[in-house]
């Protein structure tokens, strides 16, 4: 079945550093992939997403590519701020699979001043 | 003016009880799920239904019965409730469920199970 594996937390940076959450999936067919944030006691909001492959998704300085031939989808800021402390989770959804979304566990970023 | 609006926020009660949460959108979408966030933020889904018909039901104990009386709402009953079922459970809406589609999810409703 589809799955999703991303990298464990706690990430811990210093304000102004650069983040990455690597995510790599296993899919039936062609997924679109999502990443998703949750804010402390709070649901999830969608961060980006990407439909197809080598789409790049952005928002909010936050970029990722749909990388098919590595099945990835890795998320990426340059800037991290203090706000950015959360729980980002990589997510798929695939035809096959009735289009359901499939997370993977969450990554809990901490932004220190 | 909320788009996914879940209740109640929290909900404590002893094992064997049985309780409901709701769940509405104002977004207009066709399909609403629910989903179960446990104590390690791990995110599973349990049901969708698309304009107040099952689409997924995932193995999921049959204590758990979800109801939508339109497409606007959809609750969630647990029966006979158990240690087990503590949990984060959070509703989402998406305007046809088809895969590309943004899920909107509400505030969550955490379950305490004593």
């Amino acid at each position: 079945g589809d799955s999703v594996t991303q990298m464990e937390g706690p990430v811990t940076l210093s304000e102004e550093a650069f983040l990455t959450i690597n995510c790599t999936y296993t899919a039936t067919g062609y997924p679109s992939l999502f990443w998703y944030v949750q804010y402390p006691g709070e649901g999830l909001q969608l961060l980006l997403k990407a439909t197809k492959a080598d789409d790049k998704g952005s928002n909010k300085g936050f970029e990722a590519t749909y990388r098919k031939e590595t099945t990835s989808f890795h998320l990426e800021k340059g800037s991290v701020q203090v706000s950015d402390s959360a729980v980002y989770f990589c997510a798929l959804s695939s035809q096959a699979a009735g289009n359901k979304l499939t997370f993977g566990g969450g990554t809990r970023v901490l932004v220190k001043p | 003016d909320t788009a996914v609006s879940q209740t109640p926020k929290y909900l404590v009660t002893q094992m064997g009880n049985d309780k409901s949460i709701k769940c509405e959108q104002n977004l207009g979408h066709d399909t609403m799920y629910w989903y179960k966030q446990d104590s390690k933020k791990f995110l599973k889904i349990m049901f969708s239904y698309n304009n107040k018909e099952l689409i997924i039901n995932e193995t999921v104990p049959n204590r758990f019965s979800p109801k939508s009386p339109d497409k606007a709402h959809l609750n969630l009953h647990i029966n006979s409730l158990e240690l087990g079922d503590s949990a984060v459970y959070f509703c989402a809406s998406s305007q046809t469920g088809g895969g590309a589609d943004t899920q909107y999810f509400g505030p969550g409703t955490r379950l305490t199970v004593l």
